[in-house]
């Protein structure tokens, strides 16, 4: 059973390019999950889906970041004008809403370098 | 918002002795605190969860307690072995449905 996976693994932008990064969660889950984890520091919550419906965008820190997830499936983060600050690996997770089985599973992250 | 609080950010030990780490929380309204591992070059995994309507739980060498009057909780590690090695990450949420608020971690090595 595959996992969550997430592309590409790394990514080197010049300040100023925007960057698009994907996440494919485990088949048939219901909630996708952002987080931003900061080099030596806990993940971070960006924004939170359920099926194609974004719920909670309140851990975005500015309007550069956009999220989406269409087709209830696939999700793109997206970061407009990257900023050094930006630099951070970006974790998406999945998981379903069946009661007493619904732990998050992480994919293993998009490293961003902005230069 | 919740805050989690987490020590020691370091820990050192001989393989077959036991860590332990210790966690704080902020809000009242959390229920659901996961411990994760992280090995590096990957996402989080979950290594054991406790709910707020239950003070402790054991899997084989792993076991938390929760003190939610204290808001305190912590992970207990024993017979260690190098492959413990890791970050790990305690956390609070309000259900296991929601986002989850992390720790800064630990850095956990196991000395052979």
């Amino acid at each position: 059973g595959a996992g969550v996976s997430q592309s590409p693994r790394y990514k080197v932008a010049k300040r100023g390019q925007d960057v698009a990064l994907r996440c494919d969660p485990i088949s048939g889950h219901v909630s996708l999950f952002w987080y931003q984890q900061a080099l030596g520091q806990g993940p971070e919550f960006l924004t939170y889906f359920q099926n194609e419906a974004q719920l909670d965008k309140s851990g975005l820190p500015s309007d550069r970041f956009f999220a989406e997830r269409p087709e209830g499936s696939v999700s793109t983060l997206k970061i407009q004008r990257t900023q050094q600050e930006d630099s951070a690996v970006y974790l998406c997770a999945s998981s379903t809403q069946d009661r007493g089985r619904n732990e998050q599973f992480f994919g293993p992250g998009t490293r961003l370098t902005v230069l | 918002g919740e805050n989690v609080e987490q020590h020691p950010s370091t820990l050192s030990v001989q393989e077959g002795d036991s860590a332990v780490i210790k966690c704080t929380y902020s809000d009242s309204a959390s229920n659901y605190f996961p411990w994760y591992k992280q090995e590096l070059g990957k996402g989080p995994q979950l290594i054991i969860d406790i709910r707020s309507n239950v003070g402790e739980k054991k899997d084989q060498r792993i076991a938390v307690t929760l003190n939610k009057t204290a808001k305190h909780f912590s992970l207990h590690i024993t017979e260690t072995q190098p492959e413990d090695s890791a970050v790990y990450f305690c956390a609070a949420s309000e259900t296991s449905y929601d986002k989850v608020i992390f720790g800064p971690g630990t850095s956990l090595s196991v000395i052979p």
